[in-house]
């Protein structure tokens, strides 16, 4: 079945640009959309945005001026950068597939296991 | 964007209980809300979509109802591998937003 995996730096300083990049594997990236979401320790969840295997984008607003996402199908690859970063950014960071359903009706399924980024100097 | 309330924030019951959680939607979203639970230091766990639907390998005794702004979520004999933090997240609209989450808790 498929499975995402997230990696990248869990230690970014402030001011910076957090990385990450999810890995799909065992099933098609092709048809999707693909989600990250974020969890601070402790508190609830917070959609960061979306990307389409075609490469076309929605962000959450609230991050919208920060957030940048991209596909690469070639290594069935997708990435979320992250720029000016402060403590408030420390988050578990989970990236997820969306189906495509017809409607706007959509859920997160499967989710990666997720990976800790620490803002800090 | 659609804010989601969650209640009660947690709970505590026996294994065998009845345990039902309920959430609210700031505005009507149809039957666009989906419930996860996640356990300690796991991602969240898709159970329920579009309401109503058992997600596949979920066990029957998860399910879910509701629509337009009040949803429920319902485990009919609480096991002891439901005790969780559970949320509920709509797909209304942009952005994706979810409830500040329900802890189960063994009594």
């Amino acid at each position: 079945q498929v499975q995402l995996q997230e990696s990248g730096p869990g230690l970014v300083k402030p001011s910076e640009t957090l990385s990450l990049t999810c890995t799909v594997s065992g099933g098609s990236f092709s048809g999707y959309y693909w989600s990250w979401i974020r969890q601070p320790a402790g508190k609830g969840l917070e959609w960061i945005g979306r990307i389409y295997s075609s490469g076309s984008t929605s962000y959450n607003p609230s991050l919208k001026s920060r957030v940048t996402m991209s596909v690469d199908t070639s290594k069935n690859q997708f990435s979320l950068k992250l720029s000016s970063v402060t403590a408030a950014d420390t988050a578990m960071y989970y990236c997820a597939r969306v189906p495509i359903t017809g409607t706007t009706n959509d859920w997160f399924d499967p989710w990666g296991l997720g990976t800790l980024v620490t803002v800090s100097s | 964007d659609i804010q989601m309330t969650q209640s009660p924030s947690s709970l505590s019951a026996s294994v065998g209980d009845r345990v039902t959680i309920t959430c609210r939607a700031s505005q009507s979203i149809s039957s666009y809300l989906n419930w996860y639970h996640q356990k300690p230091g796991k991602a969240p766990k898709l159970l329920i979509y579009a309401a109503s639907s058992l997600q596949s390998g979920v066990p029957s005794r998860f399910s879910g109802s509701g629509s337009g702004t009040d949803f429920s979520l319902t485990i009919s004999s609480l096991q002891p591998e439901d005790f969780a933090t559970y949320y509920c997240q709509q797909s209304y609209s942009t952005p994706r937003t979810f409830g500040q989450g329900t802890k189960v808790e063994i009594k």
